[in-house]
């Protein structure tokens, strides 16, 4: 299995652009990364998803580096309602399925 | 459209009480999944349907069973609840089993006594 490390919390601002890194050295060639967003009393919410270098859409990037061992999701010009916790997948492509989320890091944005 | 839902939102079980865990997802996605999230932990894959038809264990599938009912809904069943499966529970579908994102439910909050 694959084994993902966040760090638990950050604080920033409104405006600032955040950047989460999760770790997760043994990933596997076909592994794929999937950022997700949680509220209190939700279900998590798909973000962003990639395999290597970069990806940007309408809310956020993601990067990932050659060597594939971590990812950071970019959240660029936070706002208050970006205060939640988020997320790292690591998911197979192959193989029996066995996904790992990470323990999650809970953002606090502050005006 | 409603998504992914789910029902109960809230149960307590006492020990060895028995329950089933309703999902339903209106997007005619093809593959759907049953997490448990504990308080500090990811989410934990209990058991998934990759296709209508077919159900396959996750990392942590002892003590639950799931049925396909058909395309839109899975359901997960606790035969003999015991504490260890107090936890937030949720259902997720995705249009196939790989490289997409899933879209979750709102969660059941279990609580064994």
């Amino acid at each position: 299995l694959a084994k993902t490390t966040q760090p638990i919390s950050m604080d920033s601002y409104e405006g600032q652009e955040v950047n989460i890194t999760c770790s997760h050295n043994n990933i596997a060639t076909n592994d794929y990364i999937t950022w997700y967003q949680q509220f209190p009393s939700q279900g998590p919410r798909f973000i962003i998803q990639g395999y290597k270098t970069k990806v940007t859409n309408e809310v956020a990037s993601l990067f990932i580096p050659a060597d594939r061992k971590s990812s950071t999701l970019s959240l660029p010009r936070v706002s208050l309602s970006d205060t939640a916790v988020y997320y790292c997948l690591v998911e197979p492509t192959g193989g029996s399925y066995i996904p790992t989320f990470g323990r999650g890091t809970s953002l606090i944005v502050h005006p | 459209n409603a998504g992914v839902t789910q029902t109960p939102k809230f149960q307590v079980l006492k020990t060895g009480q028995s329950m089933t865990l309703q999902c339903a997802q209106d997007m005619n996605h093809n593959s759907m999944y049953w997490y448990r999230q504990d308080p500090g932990m990811g989410l934990r894959l209990i058991y998934y349907s990759a296709s209508e038809g077919t159900t396959d264990k996750g990392e942590v599938p002892n003590g639950y069973n799931v049925s396909r009912l058909n395309k839109r809904e899975f359901s997960l069943r606790l035969e003999s609840a015991a504490p260890s499966q107090t936890s937030v529970y949720f259902c997720a579908s995705r249009l196939q089993s790989r490289n997409y994102g899933y879209t979750f439910g709102s969660g059941t909050r279990l609580t064994v006594v």
